[in-house]
């Protein structure tokens, strides 16, 4: 079977950098991806790690350690509008592009 | 930019219906999936389909089914609707390729079971 942990809440204020962990434990393992969800909206694709190290995408990027199981995300010159929920999701060692997601993180971010 | 539209965002049925919830696609993706979302569980797959009229169980697929007759639209039933099956349901599709690809969600469908 496949489960991913990432905290369930994290704040922070304008401007901040915030890091938004997961762990996971896979059968099989073809990727890490993030992605946003605000209330009420579709979740969104943000990034995808296949191999060990970060991937920058503006003020986003994201890191995965294959060796540990563990990836984050890291965001920065936070703004208001980053307030959302983040899930980390794993792809197996399937042909099929299916992902199992991590339960999310609420991120807050404040004035 | 990728569509996936949803029939309904709000929905409200009766225990022991049989409901239908569907969903289109305008991209030519191979694969689409269905999920629910509860508070506290994130995203969790029922079914997926990587072709028409082929389908896979996810993990939670008890008490519902799908039918995939075209490549654009994913359909979700519930058999005989239990109180328990209230949530949210969000259908993503991607396309099917080697490499990675971000599946695209739609905006859901909020569903009561009374």
């Amino acid at each position: 079977g496949q489960s991913l942990e990432q905290p369930s809440e994290v704040t922070a204020v304008e401007g901040a950098i915030v890091q938004i962990n997961c762990t996971y434990q896979t059968s099989g393992f073809y990727g890490l991806s993030w992605y946003q969800q605000h209330d009420g909206g579709a979740p969104t694709f943000l990034s995808y790690n296949a191999l060990d190290g970060l991937e920058e995408t503006g003020r986003f990027s994201s890191f995965l350690s294959r060796s540990d199981s563990y990836g984050y995300l890291l965001l920065q010159e936070l703004q208001m509008k980053d307030s959302a929920s983040y899930f980390c999701a794993v792809r197996g060692n399937t042909g099929f592009q299916k992902l199992v997601f991590g339960t999310g993180t609420r991120l807050l971010v404040s004035p | 930019d990728v569509k996936v539209t949803q029939s309904s965002r709000y929905l409200v049925k009766r225990t022991g219906e049989k409901v239908f919830l569907e969903c289109v696609q305008d991209m030519d993706h191979e694969n689409m999936f269905w999920y629910r979302q509860d508070p506290g569980l994130g995203l969790r797959l029922i079914y997926f389909s990587y072709d028409v009229k082929m389908k896979e169980k996810g993990d939670i697929p008890e008490g519902y089914s799908v039918s995939r007759e075209k490549k654009e639209r994913f359909s979700l039933i519930l058999e005989s609707a239990s109180t328990n099956q209230t949530s949210m349901y969000l259908c993503a599709s991607s396309l099917q390729t080697r490499g990675n690809q971000p599946q695209h969600f739609g905006d859901g469908t909020r569903l009561s079971i009374l």
